[in-house]
């Protein structure tokens, strides 16, 4: 049971927008920025939001990200076969004298 | 360009330690930390604990307090990350990630990743 909440599957067609959601609590998402990470399959993840909407050189301006309260979400607009991949987000935790918390992850299909 | 070379796979009994080693070069190794996250089979990600690049400093998951050992050696850049006790449930692909703030959760380059088998 990951402590950040999202969807296990997402879909859509080539050209769709595919939104997944990341819903959290006030000592995570609530008070810290969340951020994305891409894994392709057989691949080690890929940073790919930072600091709740920012992108990395390099990474294709059809990814964007936002956040409100407790919760964040990553949207892919016109979708392509190569965004077929798992999705996490993760934010810094202030329990526990502080950690880090992913979510369980979204695969993202494109049919 | 930054590069985190992983030590290759491991194979281990029940009961013992495994050590895995992660090789730093692109950048000042003691500007930044590094962190380790696992992957076990079919599963999400799991944040393990992070040591600062600079003087050693370590902040490590709960869960794996008292048999979770990260160290570093400036000398060679690398940053190592050893665990005991091992069980079944140990068995995972280990990650390493540059990590340039001891908090929040932004890691913008990884190792390879290394597989730990555990099995009588």
């Amino acid at each position: 049971q990951s402590v950040l909440t999202q969807p296990p599957s997402a879909s859509g067609t080539p050209g769709q927008m595919v939104n997944i959601s990341c819903s959290g609590s006030s000592s995570n998402i609530g008070s810290n920025t969340v951020n994305w990470y891409q894994q392709l399959p057989g691949t080690a993840p890929k940073l790919l939001i930072y600091s709740n909407y920012h992108r990395p050189s390099g990474v294709p301006d059809r990814f964007s990200g936002s956040k409100s309260g407790t919760s964040a979400s990553l949207a892919i607009s016109g979708l392509q076969s190569e965004d077929e991949a798992d999705y996490y987000c993760a934010a810094w935790d202030d329990s526990l004298n502080g950690h880090v918390v992913f979510g369980g992850g979204t695969k993202v299909t494109v049919l | 360009q930054v590069q985190l070379v992983q030590s290759g796979v491991e194979v281990k009994k029940p009961g013992a330690s495994v050590k895995v080693s992660c090789k730093a070069s692109g950048y000042t190794f003691i500007s930044d930390g590094i962190t380790w996250v696992r992957q076990a089979p079919g599963q999400g990600l799991e944040w393990m604990g992070w040591i600062s690049g600079y003087n050693g400093d370590t902040n490590y998951a709960q869960k794996f307090q008292g048999r979770l050992i990260m160290t570093t050696d400036t000398s060679t850049t690398t940053a190592y990350l050893e665990l005991g006790s091992l069980t079944s449930d140990d068995t995972a692909v280990y990650y390493c990630a540059r990590a340039p703030f001891s908090s929040g959760a932004y890691y913008d380059y990884w190792g390879q990743g290394t597989l730990v088998t555990v099995s009588s």
